[in-house]
């Protein structure tokens, strides 16, 4: 079983429509994050969370919200999905400190499409 | 500001020799991570290798090793005796350390074809 495990892994929705992605570790991690990757660009960061109490927003945070439930759950919406946000999305996770906190751990990606 | 650079799109590669992925990165801080990253079409994201910058030599994993040059802001991967299962998107990313919240920014990758 993955460590970092996102749902669903592929999604088709419409435009306007409310949509979660929905992410769980059992790496133990504190640290989690959502990334957003489109063709030719890499990835990018949307939001990173510390632990539960702390949420903040990444380079293209506009048109998303996130949710940390648990240490171990941390999850993403769009409000009012668009087109545009159209693309593969990952969550990933680290830990705090020590030899490990060098590694970002990633699940296998949720494709997400808006039509 | 901070910037990973990856200029090659795309690299093509006979099975069993070595290869060379390019990547430059951009700076002011003394301290920050590199790291490769390889994504199959399947799409997930597998860590490689990782070289922080104050290490002294330079990070090697099985038949990955990375090439730092500091001062050079360089750090290349290196694949030796490919393998067709190599064939993959591969992206350099730095980790900024702000706070140490391990963000990384990453490049825009290079696409890497193994052939027979």
């Amino acid at each position: 079983d993955a460590d970092v495990t996102q749902t669903p892994r592929n999604r088709i929705t419409k435009t306007g429509k409310r949509i979660m992605l929905e992410c769980s570790q059992t790496k133990g991690h504190d640290r989690m994050y959502w990334y957003r990757q489109d063709p030719g660009l890499g990835l990018r960061l949307i939001y990173y969370s510390f632990d539960v109490k702390d949420i903040n927003k990444g380079e293209i945070s506009d048109g998303y919200s996130v949710s940390r439930q648990a240490q171990a759950k941390f999850s993403l919406s769009l409000e009012s999905a668009i087109p545009n946000q159209t693309a593969l999305y990952f969550c990933a996770t680290s830990a705090s400190q020590g030899n490990s906190g060098n590694t970002i751990y990633f699940g296998e990606g949720s494709w997400l499409t808006v039509v | 500001a901070q910037k990973i650079t990856q200029t090659q799109p795309g690299m093509f590669v006979q099975e069993k020799e070595a290869v060379t992925l390019d990547c430059t990165y951009d700076t002011s801080d003394p301290s920050y991570g590199l790291f490769w990253y390889k994504q199959p079409s399947s799409g997930e994201m597998i860590f490689l290798i990782y070289q922080g910058s104050y290490d002294q030599q330079n990070a090697t994993e099985g038949r990955y090793s990375l090439n730092f040059q500091k001062a050079r802001k360089s750090a290349n991967l290196v694949i030796s005796a490919s393998q067709l299962g190599d064939s993959a998107m591969y992206f350099c990313a730095m980790r900024r350390p702000s706070g140490g919240y391990n963000k990384l920014i990453f490049g825009a990758g290079t696409r890497l074809a193994v052939h027979p």
